[in-house]
């Protein structure tokens, strides 16, 4: 079966420059995970929605990270004005539901490097 | 706030050997805990999970009992063979509020096995 899939698996970009990473979650999983997995933080997390609503954007580090849901499905993670500090994998997750009990599934991940 | 240490890595093992990865946490309430894997070149994936206090996970010869006395959920494994060479993670979620579902990792443990 489609597990999530991420879009673009890699880009490489010029700071300044604004970027989209785009998130398939798997069908019908209704509750969406952004985290970014970088050398000096680790595994951190961005920003979560439930259905097409963000109740927790709290993990997003600064106002340059912006994030939407549309359809309850897709979700895409703008960037603006790319840092070189941004550099690092982007990672989805999507679950049935919210809950330690709804095991979060991973996409593959996007590879962001600004130069 | 909520919190995950792992053993520092990189651990280096003989196959056969037997492996232990520590894992404490810090929380408010009663998360539920999760160990993931990530095998070179692919995504994150659950390895094992438990859901309350004494619980034990389990899956591919792995264990780990959710220790609420000690806050600690240990991961470990008899006999490691070279295919389980991987980074692996620790995390817990967070319970109640906005933030139901949330995952907080650890900072991953790198496993190599030699043959």
């Amino acid at each position: 079966g489609a597990g999530v899939s991420q879009s673009p698996s890699n880009k490489v970009t010029e700071k300044g420059k604004d970027v989209e990473l785009r998130c398939d979650p798997i069908s019908g999983h209704t509750a969406l995970y952004w985290y970014r997995q970088s050398l000096g933080q680790g595994l951190e997390f961005l920003i979560y929605f439930q259905g097409n609503s963000a109740p927790d954007k709290s993990g997003l580090p600064s106002d340059r990270f912006s994030a939407e849901r549309t359809g309850g499905s897709v979700s895409t993670l703008t960037i603006q004005r790319t840092q070189q500090e941004d550099s690092a994998v982007y990672l989805c997750a999507s679950s049935r539901g919210t809950g330690g009990r709804e095991t979060q599934y991973f996409g593959p991940g996007t590879r962001l490097l600004v130069l | 706030g909520n919190s995950v240490t792992q053993m520092e890595g990189p651990v280096t093992l003989s196959e056969e050997a037997f492996l232990t990865i520590n894992c404490t946490y810090t929380a408010t309430g009663y998360p539920s805990l999760f160990w993931y894997v990530q095998y070179p070149g692919e995504g994150l994936q659950l390895l094992l999970k438990a859901t309350k206090a004494d619980d034990k996970g389990s899956n591919k010869g792995f264990e780990a009992t959710y220790r609420k006395e000690t806050t600690s959920f240990h991961l470990e494994k008899g006999s490691v063979q070279v295919s389980d060479s991987a980074v692996y993670f620790c995390a817990l979620d967070t319970k109640g509020g906005t933030s139901y579902g949330k995952l907080t990792f650890g900072q991953g443990t790198i496993l190599t096995v030699h043959p």
